[in-house]
Formats: C-alpha cells, structure tokens, sequence
C-alpha cells in the first residue's frame, strides 16, 4: 500500500524559507515521479510542480507562480522528495500535498500546513 | 495550459436523488481526468481515474464517463455522506490543472 507521510510546515516570515518533505513507502520509489500539490485556505487546489525519475532525467517542473521560488529534490536512499520553498509570500499559505502515480492511480498524503505571515 | 471548467459551481441535491457534475477542459484531456471529493479538513479523496475507472473502496453509485473536453461524474443515489466539494483534474498535459470545484449541498 502506498503511503505519503508530509512535514516540515509551520510559520514563516514573508521573504523566509521552509523546507518541506514527503517521505515515501509502499512501492518503488526510485521508479516513479513525486508531485506536490497546493490548497490556500477556502481556496481550490493548484499543482505546484513535480521531479522526474533519475532514469527520466530528474529534471523538474514547476507552475508560474513558484518558479524560481521553489525547488523540488529528491534522496532516493532515504525515499523522499524534498519542496525548498525560498523567498515565501503570504499567498503561499497553503496546505501542502504529496502526490503520485505509482499504483497507477493518484495516491495522497495527509497534508503539512505553511502558513506565511509577519 | 489546459483549463478545466466545473459547472455548476453549487448543486442542491436530495439524499436519495441523483446529482451529476460536469467538467469541461478548454482542449483535450484524452482519458486522463481523475474525480476527487473533499470535505472539509480533509485531504482530497480519489474517486475516479482514467475518467471511468472508480478507485478502490469507492461505491458503485459514483461513475464517471467522457473523454476529450467533456467529463461527467454521476453519483446515482446521494447518500448523506456524499455531500462535500467534488474537483475534477486533467493529468494529460503539464502543467496538470484542477477545476474549480462542485459544492454538492443538501437540498
């Protein structure tokens, strides 16, 4: 069974810096792409980006409004997809999600909340 | 990027009557649409994959049908647990996008 296990939010300043992680289990890790996925408060939900296998490159992609701004990485040795959220606005108060496609549908972690404010 | 379009926004729904949600993309999604309900303080959950197939431990009476631009998620029989916020996602082309969300709210 698939699971996505979150952390790493918590308050931050406008302009800091958090790192999130989505450590992995239940299926081959090193095979399959890692996607993080947002929701501000009463809001919908947005991807924010995703890292490729090392066989597909590694390479990431991100959406806009975090380009530039957020980093995805990941340890295969240790299961997990790291989200370096640099250079925070307040409209990145979210809840932030893990996400993959290795069972061939959608599996989901529980979440980690940013909030970001002075 | 693909735009994904739900109407309506807000469906008001008997227990026991039928509700269906649509989902429009702005161009084609090929098969690759998923369903998710979410109720509040909650992680969305995955209802529908492929457009059609329903994901484990999900009930018969959610189905979804379509492909292209057009998706449909039908829930044939409203329980009262099935009233929540229902969003449909293309994963056919990044960057992969989600409507807007259905309120399904009890009448």
């Amino acid at each position: 069974e698939v699971q996505l296990v979150e952390s790493g939010g918590g308050l931050v300043k406008p302009g800091g810096s958090l790192r999130l992680s989505c450590t992995a289990s239940g299926f081959i890790f090193t095979d399959n792409y890692i996607h993080w996925v947002r929701q501000a408060p009463g809001k919908g939900l947005e991807w924010v980006g995703h890292i490729k296998t090392k066989t597909a490159g590694g390479t990431t992609d991100y959406t806009a409004p975090v380009k530039g701004r957020f980093t995805i990485l990941r340890d295969d040795s240790k299961n997990t997809v790291y989200l370096q959220m640099n250079s925070l606005r307040i409209d990145d108060t979210a809840i932030y999600y893990c996400t993959t496609f290795a069972s061939g549908w959608w599996d989901w972690g529980q979440g980690t909340l940013v909030t970001v404010s002075s | 990027e693909i735009v994904m379009t739900q109407s309506p926004a807000t469906l008001s729904v008997s227990p026991g009557e039928r509700a269906t949600l649509s989902c429009r993309a702005s161009q084609s999604a090929s098969n690759k649409l998923a369903w998710y309900q979410q109720k509040p303080g909650q992680a969305p959950r995955l209802l529908i994959y492929g457009a059609s197939t329903r994901a484990t431990g999900i009930p018969a009476r959610f189905s979804g049908s379509g492909s292209g631009t057009e998706f449909t998620l039908t829930i044939s029989s409203l329980q009262s647990e099935d009233f929540a916020i229902y969003y449909c996602q293309q994963y056919n082309n990044w960057p992969y996008t989600f409507g807007q969300g259905t309120k399904l709210e009890i009448k």
